[in-house]
């Protein structure tokens, strides 16, 4: 699966959007841009995943660029709640031998 | 469904002590996870498992490790002995197959493990 590489930290006024970037220069065809947020002493939570299509869910919005080496969740409204820490990873279907590997993430801050 | 449920929810145990980690993953789902967190490593894939067979277990720390999923319903995460540097924070996960679309894993609250 492809490294990726995100900002340690990040801050955000409430109610603005946060755009959380991520860089996997080295992502492959078959590989898969997922997002994940881990907020304090819970389990990582689901966010959003595409391919090379920019999506957008009820939580939030996915853009890929279109050489797909990099991306940005938007967070279109930021709450305090969303401060968590941003898993970016790159992998394949799990059907095709891909692993939910979480590397250091992006620990986003949303301040009042 | 009440998603993935791990206990319990908080063990302390002495060096030396066998600890095991009990997960229960959502109801028809093919995939299961057993990670470990510290501050230190952050999150880590221990093992995971497809309908019940050990697919990928090159995150398991050591022999100590041993995880077992003898059902669909029912997957354990066995450390014996125990060391205080096993002291962490263990998830369990699970997702539907990549064939059905969406593979989006569900976390469990975790297990957090203290050994004195």
């Amino acid at each position: 699966d492809a490294k990726t590489t995100q900002p340690t930290s990040m801050d955000c006024a409430e109610g603005r959007a946060a755009n959380l970037p991520c860089n996997h220069s080295t992502i492959s065809g078959n590989e898969y841009v997922y997002w994940y947020r881990q907020i304090h002493s819970q389990g990582p939570q689901y966010i959003i995943h595409g391919l090379k299509n920019n999506e957008t869910n009820e939580m939030a919005s996915l853009i890929i660029t279109e050489d797909r080496k990099s991306s940005t969740l938007i967070l279109p409204h930021a709450t305090l709640r969303d401060t968590a820490v941003y898993y970016c990873i790159v992998r394949v279907l799990l059907n095709q031998g891909g692993k939910l590997i979480f590397g250091q993430g992006t620990e986003l801050s949303v301040k009042p | 469904d009440a998603g993935v449920i791990q206990s319990p929810r908080h063990e302390v145990t002495e060096m030396g002590q066998e600890v095991t980690l009990r997960c229960k993953p959502i109801s028809g789902h093919d995939y299961l996870f057993w990670y470990r967190q510290t501050m230190m490593r952050g999150l880590e894939l221990l093992i995971y498992f497809n309908n019940n067979v050990p697919i990928d277990d090159s995150g398991m720390p050591e022999d100590r490790f041993s995880a077992k999923m003898p059902n669909a319903s029912f997957s354990t995460l066995k450390i014996q002995p125990s060391e205080p540097r096993d002291s962490a924070v263990y998830f369990c996960a699970s997702s539907l197959p990549s064939w059905q679309g969406d593979t989006e894993a569900f976390f469990g609250q975790g297990t957090r493990l203290t050994v004195v």
